[in-house]
């Protein structure tokens, strides 16, 4: 069965700092996966997508991750927090098995301090 | 290009009333979701569609009904209406079931 872990449900760090944002998979067969980000009373908005192709993703807004098979991981990175970037994060896998499923994560919020 | 558009923004309901949450899209895609988004629980699927005519139940289905007589439309109805169906709904749609989704801005529904 698929499913999709994001550790931490809160993250915090201070503006300048790296942010690191987690996710892991299940999945059967070869996944898609995506981040998305949502900011307050807003809808879900696509940051980046692996669709097995290159195995590190660039997205917008300086964002990146990394697909890492043998971790079955999929984490989120930023070198450098802006304010701007706090919002809830959430990590979704796409896959088909006789239909298609895609699986969101219970999402990890993001707080940047100044 | 509006994307995905849903309406009303807000609505409060007494129990027991009904509503249609509407949803619409301009990007001829065929996948179209609803979910609902409760406080630290993530999305839950309602009801997808993956074309005109064609819905299947998700995970969270019961109180809930919906249709697709249009590629562009998909409206969620809610009858009788409880408190346990105050949340947060978002419509999505996707050029295919695997794609990426596209949201809508939500509506916020209170059932008091």
């Amino acid at each position: 069965a698929q499913s999709v872990t994001q550790l931490g449900s809160h993250v915090s760090v201070s503006e300048g700092a790296l942010v690191l944002l987690r996710c892991n998979y299940s999945s059967s067969v070869p996944p898609y996966l995506f981040w998305y980000v949502q900011y307050p009373n807003q809808g879900l908005q696509l940051l980046l997508k692996y669709t097995s192709a290159a195995t590190l993703v660039k997205g917008i807004n300086g964002f990146e991750a990394e697909f890492k098979k043998s971790e079955t991981s999929f984490h989120l990175t930023k070198p450098s927090a802006h304010m701007s970037d706090a919002a809830e994060y959430f990590c979704a896998v796409s896959v088909t098995t006789g239909g298609f499923k895609t699986i969101f994560g219970a999402g990890t919020r993001l707080f940047v301090k100044a | 290009n509006a994307g995905v558009t849903q309406t009303p923004k807000f609505r409060i309901l007494k129990i027991g009333q009904s509503m249609t949450l509407q949803c619409a899209q301009d990007m001829n895609h065929n996948y179209m979701y609803w979910y609902r988004q409760d406080p630290g629980m993530g999305l839950k699927l309602i009801y997808y569609s993956v074309g005109a005519g064609i819905t299947d139940k998700g995970e969270v289905p019961n109180g809930y009904n919906v249709s697709r007589s249009t590629t562009e439309d998909f409206p969620l109805r809610l009858e009788l209406a409880a408190p346990s169906q105050t949340s947060v709904y978002f419509c999505a749609s996707s050029y295919q079931g695997r794609d990426e989704q596209y949201f809508g801005p939500g509506t916020r529904l209170t059932v008091t």
